[in-house]
C-alpha cells in the first residue's frame, strides 16, 4: 500500500494568513494526488485533483502543486470558512489511500 | 447537481452484516464509478471500494473478504454489504461518485455503530 503522510497534523493561523500543507507519498504517484476539505460533521469536499487542478466552484485562493512524492496545498489568504481539516488522497494505485489530515485552527 | 443519500441501520450487532444503500439523484448512475469510504471516530478516511456501473469493482484488500458493492441501475442506487462486523467497523460511512479517480460528489454520511 502507498502511505500518505501529511504535515503538520495541525496548525494555528489567522484570517488573511498564507497557509501551506504538505503531503508525502511513500512511493512515486506521478500527479495522482487529490485534496479534500472537511468541516466538522460534514462530508469531505474535493478541492484539488491531479495535484494542481482546481475543482469547479472552488475559490482561486486554493492551489496545489507537486509531482512524484511531494505535494503541497496552499491557501493564499485564509478566510473564516477555511478553518477545517484537509486531507490528501492518492489515486495512483489501489488501495486508494488518504493522509491523516491537517486541522487548520484559529489562532 | 448530483446528490447522494445514504440509508440503512445505524446500529449493527457484532458478527452480523452491515448493509447500506446510496441513492443517486440529479444525474445518471451509468457511465460512472461509485465508491464507499468510511471514517472511524476521530480518525482519517479509509477507502472501502468502488464499482463501475457495469459491474467491475475493486476493494480494499484489508476488507475484500467481507465486502460487496453492487449497483441497481433501475433504482439509481448502489449498495454496500460488510459481513462479520466487529466494533472496529464502527464509523461514518460515505458514498461518493468516483472510483479510480477523485471523488467529486459525496453523500452526507451515515454513522454506523457496531454494538450488542
Amino acid at each position: 500500500d502507498i502511505q500518505m503522510t501529511q504535515s503538520p497534523s495541525s496548525l494555528s493561523a489567522s484570517v488573511g494568513d498564507r497557509v501551506t500543507i504538505s503531503c508525502r507519498a511513500s512511493q512515486t504517484i506521478s500527479d495522482y494526488l487529490n485534496w479534500y476539505q472537511q468541516q466538522p460533521g460534514k462530508a469531505p469536499k474535493l478541492l484539488i485533483y491531479g495535484a494542481s487542478s482546481l475543482q469547479s466552484g472552488v475559490p482561486s485562493r486554493f492551489s496545489g502543486s507537486g509531482s512524484g512524492t511531494d505535494f503541497t496545498l496552499t491557501i493564499s489568504s485564509l478566510q473564516p470558512e477555511d478553518f477545517a481539516t484537509y486531507s490528501c488522497q492518492q489515486t495512483y494505485s489501489t488501495p486508494l489511500t488518504f493522509g491523516g489530515g491537517t486541522k487548520v485552527e484559529f489562532k | 447537481q448530483v446528490h447522494l443519500q445514504e440509508s440503512g441501520p445505524g446500529l449493527v450487532k457484532p458478527s452480523e452484516t452491515l448493509s447500506l444503500s446510496c441513492t443517486v439523484s440529479g444525474g445518471s448512475i451509468s457511465s460512472q464509478y461509485w465508491s464507499w469510504i468510511r471514517q472511524s471516530p476521530g480518525k482519517g478516511l479509509e477507502w472501502i471500494g468502488y464499482m463501475y456501473y457495469s459491474g467491475n469493482s475493486d476493494y480494499n484488500p484489508s476488507l475484500r473478504s467481507r465486502v460487496t458493492i453492487s449497483v441497481d441501475m433501475s433504482k439509481s442506487q448502489f449498495s454496500l454489504k460488510l459481513t462479520s462486523v466487529t466494533t472496529a467497523d464502527t464509523a461514518v460511512y460515505y458514498c461518493a461518485r468516483g472510483g479510480p479517480g477523485p471523488a467529486d460528489f459525496w453523500g452526507q454520511g451515515t454513522m454506523v455503530t457496531v454494538s450488542s
